[in-house]
């Protein structure tokens, strides 16, 4: 089974609006985090936002935050007031556990475009 | 304050070749990854070290792939003999495991082309 579960390919949002991207997740551990990536056309990785598994409230990171519904397994992207340059892949990654593995298992992404 | 460093950042080499990646890590951060990304596969781990010691290779592909950590601020990822099935980009990403967070922080890649 897939643990990262990306459903929209691509999506299209028109410039000053907001925009969600879906993320499910799978994992029988209690302790995990959840991360959203951003890959611009240059092609580097770059970090937006973090969620943990244990924590009360929703992730926010200036126009980027998180709708975490934890009985859904569930960690959606949601970018207020999309500017042209949120144009970009955009990844879902999980870590499982407080220790052992560290790496992340990343969702196959969805491509955002801004339309002007 | 520098960020992961990797080179070379492209690579065009020749099947039957030896490619040697490096990385430099962001410094006091403890742990190190290695990611490639394929447009079939996506982006899996290819093997983790914590405090220069390998603790998951799993996802090396086979004994051509290898990889050290000689110190803390220095890894590489060898390919001997490339072949075309390994063109892809290779991630070399670092975080600490100082605090909760622990978010990890990616390198620009390596774009790779294996002829």
């Amino acid at each position: 089974a897939q643990k990262i579960t990306q459903t929209q390919p691509g999506m299209f949002v028109q410039e000053k609006e907001a925009v969600t991207l879906d993320c499910t997740y799978d994992t029988s551990d209690p302790s995990y985090g959840l991360f959203w990536y951003k890959q611009p056309s240059s092609g580097e990785m770059i970090f937006l936002i973090y969620q943990g598994s244990y924590d009360q409230q929703n992730a926010t990171e200036g126009r980027y935050s998180l709708n975490f519904q934890k009985a859904r397994k569930s960690a959606n992207l949601v970018i207020s007031a999309s500017q042209l340059g949120d144009s970009a892949m955009y990844f879902c990654a999980m870590r499982e556990g407080d220790t052992g593995r560290r790496a992340l298992t990343f969702g196959s992404g969805t491509r955002l475009q801004v339309q002007p | 304050d520098a960020g992961v460093i990797q080179s070379p950042r492209h690579e065009v080499t020749e099947m039957g070749q030896e490619v040697t990646l490096r990385c430099k890590p962001i410094s006091g951060h403890n742990s190190l990854f290695w990611y490639r990304q394929t447009m079939m596969r996506g982006l899996e781990l290819l093997i983790y070290f914590n405090n220069n010691v390998p603790i998951d290779d799993s996802g090396m592909p086979e004994d051509r792939f290898s990889a050290k950590m000689p110190n803390a601020s220095f890894s590489t990822l060898k390919i001997q003999p490339s072949e075309p099935r390994d063109s892809a980009v290779y991630f070399c990403a670092s975080s600490t495991t100082q605090g909760r967070l622990e978010t990890q922080y990616f390198g620009p890649g390596t774009r790779l082309l294996v002829l």
